[in-house]
């Protein structure tokens, strides 16, 4: 089974500047999550996707960050403008959403972002 | 939500058996305890799930007293690439299947 892709898996940028990253969940996951994670703490859950519509973008930073999954599959997830703060690694994963069975979950490898 | 409590780090030797706890002391009814695995610049990676007393996988154990408020990953014979960072997690069984990290506990494998 294919995993979870993401891309670019590294970007560097100055802040100010605008940076997107890209999704591609596991085939028929109608659950899509983007997590923040920064050096040394725990990923940090910024918006979940069911198919299509957003199910939870409660600690998403709107004025920045936006997300978007047309037609339920794939995923970006952009930031504008892009602050010193927002350097992490940003994890894409996707789950087949059954009620409490968390081992349906697959992280992609993730994209490590700098802003310099 | 869940409060989870975990060491931060811990260190052992190749071949010892490690015991990693969690107390999650207000875990509700219907949570589950699920532990992830997480190696330098790789997303985490499922471990094992458990509601109570023992599950056991090809990886590793899960042991949950009859109050839920703790857990306890056995990694057997553990080996250096068992090096990694370790998070227990409480899987929010009502809200769509959220995934809250904490810490989580950074484990060494010395030779």
């Amino acid at each position: 089974e294919a995993g979870v892709a993401q891309s670019p898996r590294y970007k560097i940028i100055e802040k100010r500047q605008s940076v997107a990253f890209w999704c591609n969940p596991i085939s028929g996951h109608a659950t899509l999550y983007w997590y923040q994670q920064i050096l040394g703490q725990g990923p940090k859950l910024l918006i979940q996707f069911q198919n299509n519509g957003v199910v939870d973008d409660s600690q998403l930073p709107k004025d920045r960050f936006s997300a978007e999954r047309l037609k339920g599959v794939d995923s970006t997830l952009k930031i504008q403008p892009a602050k010193l703060e927002d350097s992490a690694v940003y994890l894409c994963a996707s789950s087949l959403a059954v009620q409490g069975q968390a081992y349906g979950y697959t992280f992609g490898s993730g994209t490590r972002l700098t802003v310099v | 939500l869940a409060k989870i409590t975990q060491p931060i780090s811990m260190d052992s030797y190749e071949g010892q058996e490690v015991n990693i706890t969690c107390s999650h002391n207000n875990i509700a009814t219907n949570d589950y305890i699920t532990w992830y695995q997480q190696f330098p610049s790789q997303g985490p990676r499922f471990i094992i799930q458990g509601y109570k007393t023992k599950v056991t996988n090809e990886v590793a154990s899960l042991f949950i007293p009859a109050d839920r408020k703790s857990s306890t990953l056995s990694l057997p014979r553990v080996s250096l690439s068992d090096t990694a960072v370790y998070y227990c997690l409480v899987v929010i069984n009502n809200a769509g299947n959220m995934l809250t990290f904490g810490g989580g506990t950074r484990l060494m494998v010395k030779p």
